[in-house]
């Protein structure tokens, strides 16, 4: 199984500033990598695939980078409604495994 | 409207059996790859397992061999039985579609049914 590790847990940041979160993945996964944002109460966002690919509806402020074991979610000026948890998933192989979550707090 | 509706969960003793139906509207079951996922409470997200447009599974090691997802292509419904379950089974579990005919991300989302096993 691959394991799926983000950082940092937390991360408290002032609106309008920008934040990068990272994921590394135990072994390769290629560029099979998505990330989800999930708020308070409500099922997960598939905000980017296939590593930096945005899905249909995110704002451009999201952009995910990296390729084999390392990868970043990069957001630009954040908005009140990016408060949220973050995690990564690789599905490169069986089973799919997701990252802890990294925890977007306001500063 | 595209959605997901989740039903089934409940409290449950340890042991026991439940299924879970995740219902689809405005698209087919049976042409994406369709998935559970669970959150324990307070926890973060669990795969739980795959049902490829091929209609091949896939289990996380966690439920393999307790759990079975099936598809009713009739009635355009996803199911996960779920045998043998134990206090650590407890968690929302979502139903959830991939983004396209292989895994890429999971593009849409159920609400969640909550499943409780406790006595």
């Amino acid at each position: 199984e691959i394991v799926m590790t983000q950082s940092p847990a937390s991360l408290s940041v002032s609106p309008g500033e920008g934040a990068t979160l990272s994921c590394r993945a135990s072994q390769t996964v290629s560029n099979n990598l998505a990330w989800y944002q999930q708020k308070s109460g409500q099922a997960p966002r598939l905000l980017i695939y296939d590593a930096s690919l945005r899905a249909t509806g995110i704002p451009a402020r999201f952009s995910g980078s990296g390729s084999g074991t390392e990868f970043t979610l990069t957001i630009s000026s954040l908005q009140s409604e990016d408060f949220a948890i973050y995690y990564c998933q690789h599905y490169n192989q069986w089973p799919l495994t997701f990252g802890q979550g990294t925890r977007l707090e306001i500063k | 409207e595209v959605q997901l509706v989740e039903s089934g969960g409940g409290l449950i003793q340890p042991g026991g059996s439940l299924r879970l139906s995740c219902a689809a509207s405005g698209f087919s079951v049976s042409a994406n790859y369709m998935n559970w996922v669970r959150q324990a409470p307070g926890k973060g997200l669990e795969w739980v397992s795959v049902i490829h447009s091929g209609g091949t599974s896939h289990y996380a090691d966690s439920v393999q061999g307790r759990f079975t997802i099936s598809r009713d292509t009739s009635t355009n419904t996803l199911y996960l039985q779920m045998n043998s379950l134990r206090a650590d089974d407890t968690a929302v579990y979502y139903c959830a579609r991939d983004l396209g005919t292989a895994v890429r991300g999971f593009d849409l989302w159920g609400q969640g049914t909550l499943v409780t096993v406790s006595s």
